[in-house]
């Protein structure tokens, strides 16, 4: 079943550490996105991606990192985690094309708190 | 620019009452439409969505009907249940693939 999946769904880390959260999907969707969900439940676009070797900043200045080497992958890098990063990440992947507007899938989340 | 408006919660209603939520749209061209809806601890998943101009998307007794002269896409709910608390997005579907989100609408549903 084709679907979009994200990793690890809750980490609880220290300051200071390096994390990756691992964004995976097997539609073949050409554009996929990362967004920062705040407590008060307003998405805020971080990083976007059209394509393999492609990525973009997003409305939010974000102190992560993404890379996009495979069509279905699109991980999220901090190099050093603090607790301002807490918060729920969100990836979401859309077919590509300029036309019709298909809407995003998103992933179940990953909850990430620093300490 | 392309934005757009949601109704401001919290939301609480008792189990059997019509739901309405609001969500207006200032866009150029012609915009998809869409909702997600988002449960405690998931990521969004989409519940309608509509294309054109009067269109009308249905999904799990929720509606919403493309109103481009009043820029309007409400999700009703004749009668919503306890599962249906959760939190719901308005948002503006542009071309290459761009959405524009509103703000997020807390609903409660009280038994």
């Amino acid at each position: 079943e084709a679907d979009i999946y994200q990793t690890p769904r809750y980490l609880v880390i220290g300051t200071g550490k390096k994390i990756t959260l691992e964004c995976s999907q097997t539609m073949g969707h050409d554009k996929m996105y990362w967004y920062q969900q705040d407590p008060g439940m307003e998405l805020h676009l971080i990083h976007y991606s059209y394509g393999v070797n492609s990525t973009e900043k997003g409305d939010l200045s974000s102190e992560s990192t993404v890379s996009r080497i495979r069509t279905e992958h699109f991980p999220l890098t901090l190099e050093s985690a603090r607790p301002s990063h807490t918060s729920q990440y969100l990836c979401a992947s859309a077919p590509g094309g300029t036309g019709y507007n298909y809407g995003y899938t998103f992933g179940s989340g990953t909850r990430l708190t620093v300490v | 620019g392309d934005s757009v408006t949601q109704m401001e919660g919290p939301v609480t209603l008792s189990e059997e009452a019509f739901l309405t939520i609001n969500c207006t749209y200032t866009a150029t061209g012609y915009p998809s439409l869409f909702w997600y809806v988002q449960y405690p601890g998931e990521g969004l998943q989409l519940l309608l969505k509509a294309t054109k101009a009067d269109d009308k998307g249905s999904n799990k007794g929720f509606e919403a009907t493309y109103r481009k002269e009043t820029t309007s896409f409400h999700l009703e709910k004749g009668s919503v249940q306890v599962s249906d608390s959760a939190v719901y997005f308005c948002a503006l579907g542009l071309r290459a693939q761009k959405l524009v989100f509103g703000q997020g609408t807390r609903l409660t549903i009280n038994p």
